[in-house]
């Protein structure tokens, strides 16, 4: 089947202390994503990747860090935690970029206390 | 910058009632614009979309026509089940080679009563 696996689905966790959502797709995509979804925000991109050691940043970057080494693996790193990180997380994919449906895993949601 | 306006609800109406999301949008060149939806509990999936001017997108019964003259992306449906109930984002990608960034809508909430 195919689709997108993002791991934990939930997570609580205290301010600074470093944590990895892993996402991981198995459609040999080429483009990945991550969102971070809001109220009444809607979803903002955090980063994005056009292929393997591609990465760019999206609108909200500012705390986290990624990594694409293989081309299914796409893990979301926040270093050093904060309470404003406290959101519903999604991992995304498609084929070849945005002007192509993207695929959602079904998000992690994260507390930092 | 680019942006993305659609109304935010929430929406409640009643089984078998039309429905209208609007969608307007600020954007240079030609964007795809897309319509995803999120059920309850679950990540987005790709309700419909459209590549190019006057292309009309449509899926399960639902519509939405890109008109470039009002920059708009304006989501329709005939009669509406409770099934529909999810919250319905409008979505734009420039597609450019040298990013590739897509803009959200803040997203609208429906809710279809029986």
């Amino acid at each position: 089947e195919a689709q997108v696996t993002q791991n934990p689905r939930y997570l609580i966790t205290v301010t600074g202390k470093k944590l990895t959502v892993t996402c991981s797709q198995n459609m040999n995509h080429e483009y990945m994503s991550w969102y971070r979804q809001d109220p009444g925000l809607g979803l903002r991109q955090i980063y994005y990747s056009m292929n393997v050691e591609v990465t760019d940043k999206g609108d909200v970057p500012e705390g986290y860090k990624v990594s694409r080494k293989e081309k299914r693996n796409f893990p979301l790193i926040l270093e050093s935690p904060s309470p404003n990180q406290t959101s519903l997380y999604f991992c995304a994919s498609s084929p070849r970029g945005t002007n192509q449906p993207q695929h959602f895993g079904d998000g992690t949601r994260l507390s930092i206390l | 910058g680019n942006s993305v306006t659609q109304m935010e609800g929430p929406v409640t109406l009643s089984e078998e009632a039309f429905l209208t999301i609007n969608c307007t949008y600020t954007a240079t060149g030609y964007p795809s614009l897309f319509w995803y939806v999120q059920y309850p509990g679950e990540g987005l999936q790709l309700l419909l979309k459209a590549t190019k001017a006057d292309d009309k997108g449509s899926n399960k019964g639902f519509e939405a026509t890109y008109r470039k003259e009002t920059t708009s992306f304006h989501l329709e449906k005939g009669s509406v089940q409770v099934s529909d109930s999810a919250v319905y984002f409008c979505a734009l990608s420039e597609g450019k080679t040298s990013y590739d960034k897509v803009i959200f809508g803040p997203g609208t909430s429906l809710s279809v009563i029986p």
